[in-house]
């Protein structure tokens, strides 16, 4: 069973301020990371894609990856009470299967 | 550009009643097709996924099942629903071929189902 692990938090910031999130995954072979965004109520929605090491940045969003340590995380700056939801990494099988591993989530709550 | 359409948003039906739930997808062909629960609180669980027509591959033994009797249509169905299957269902699509493997899933809007 290939695990991908989050804490699930909640994972309280204040407003403005950098919340850190953090994904391991067991698959040594995996090469794609994503990770999704799922308020209250609603579908998971793809925010961050992933593929090598490094960092990747998009608006006040910042993915790392460290395939080494098997270690994904995301980074969100200036964060807004807007940003409050649950955050789900995902990571793709490393033996040509066809369907994401994903995580359990973790909880963010930016408190204004 | 690519959409999903899954219905109905919300659905109430009573203990050992039959389920139908559909997924559409447009502006992309042959993709891979997936369909997942959330139970409240809960991580997502797949239950079936279909790389073509015709062709499912269960996750999870249980009452349900899926088919895809056209390219870019998927159907999770049951025969008498137990309390158990409350959740939040959702259907994902990724590109499919050879290098969907490694593609991000888009997911639509989900349904949301209440066993009484």
């Amino acid at each position: 069973q290939k695990e991908v692990e989050q804490n699930s938090g909640p994972l309280s910031v204040p407003e403005g301020a950098i919340a850190s999130l953090n994904c391991t995954y067991s698959d040594r072979v995996s090469q794609s990371f994503f990770w999704y965004r799922q308020y209250s109520g609603k579908s998971p929605e793809l925010i961050m894609s992933i593929y090598s090491n490094g960092d990747k940045e998009d608006g006040r969003f910042t993915a790392q990856l460290n395939k080494a340590s098997q270690y994904v995380s995301l980074l969100i700056r200036d964060s807004q009470p807007s940003d409050s939801a649950t955050y789900l990494c995902a990571v793709t099988p490393g033996n040509s299967g066809y369907a994401l591993n994903f995580g359990k989530g973790t909880s963010l709550l930016v408190t204004p | 550009s690519q959409t999903i359409h899954q219905w109905p948003a919300t659905l109430v039906q009573p203990v050992g009643s039959p389920l139908s739930l559909e997924c559409t997808v447009e502006g992309t062909s042959n993709p891979n097709l997936y369909w997942y629960r959330q139970a409240a609180g809960r991580g997502l669980q797949l239950l079936f996924y279909s790389v073509g027509i015709g062709q499912i591959s269960s996750e999870v033994p249980q009452n349900l099942s899926a088919s895809r009797p056209q390219d870019r249509q998927f159907i999770l169905s049951s025969k008498k629903l137990l309390l158990s299957d409350s959740g939040f269902y959702l259907c994902a699509w990724t590109k499919g071929g050879a290098g969907g493997s490694n593609q991000p899933q888009h997911f639509g809007d989900g349904t949301r189902l209440s066993i009484l």
